[in-house]
């Protein structure tokens, strides 16, 4: 069973940066697995924010980028915004089947 | 413009089969490289990717799940149905489609809340 594996919670001070991480349980997290990033907030549905590792929505705030670091898929949050307070999802595809993280808890204070 | 609608049962019962269907517009599952999946969130809990239905009508389930699961398409109604088998109390859950164009996971619907209890 695969896993992928995410930061339960982290915090961060407003206008701080923070990372968020998304480690396979089969290795190093590469292009090929095409990670995408979301945001959920309580009562709302997932929203995508970032596809292919690093690509950007049209409504993706510049503040959010992906990358690959360190053998895992990461989302970065430049200039945290109170609004940012939400739980994030990575999602990983392996073949045609794909596998969703734990989720991170991100708090901003 | 891109939306999706979950629609099915707010309450079954245990051993009952489910049947949700995804209504979408502002593209179509015919066209090349288009996608739709189904995603569902236990309350409090995180997502869990069920499956995933493609324009050429290949089909993908997850491990755990797909002996329960079937995605089916209808281009011209713009719909794609899910069925799960056996339904328990565990798979009380909010269960979202989403649209997946070339690998992305643009559009997500509202969700709906299923609760699966005698």
């Amino acid at each position: 069973q695969t896993v992928v594996t995410q930061e339960p919670s982290l915090t961060v001070s407003p206008g701080g940066t923070v990372t968020l991480t998304c480690a396979s349980s089969t290795g190093a997290v590469t292009s090929g697995y095409y990670p995408n990033w979301f945001q959920q907030k309580p009562g709302q549905a997932p929203r995508a924010l970032i596809y292919s590792t690093s690509n950007k929505h049209s409504w993706t705030p510049a503040r959010f980028s992906g990358s690959l670091l360190g053998g895992k898929a990461a989302l970065t949050l430049s200039g945290v915004q109170p609004e940012d307070e939400a739980e994030y999802y990575c999602l990983l595809y392996y073949g045609g089947a794909v596998v969703f993280g734990g989720g991170t808890k991100l708090t901003v204070l | 413009q891109v939306t999706l609608r979950e629609s099915g049962p707010a309450l079954v019962k245990p051993t009952q089969t489910l049947t949700l269907t995804c209504t979408f517009s502002g593209f179509s599952l015919s066209t090349s490289g288009m996608c739709v999946s189904w995603i569902r969130q236990p309350p409090g809990k995180a997502l869990e990717w069920l499956a995933r239905i493609d324009w050429d009508d290949d089909k993908y389930y997850s491990t755990s799940l797909k002996t329960r699961l079937t995605i089916s398409k209808d281009t011209s109604k713009n719909q794609v149905v899910l069925t799960m088998t056996n339904m328990d109390p565990v798979d009380t859950a909010t269960y979202y489609c989403a649209r997946i164009r070339y690998g992305d996971y643009d559009y997500w619907g509202q969700g709906t809340l299923v609760t699966v209890s005698s």
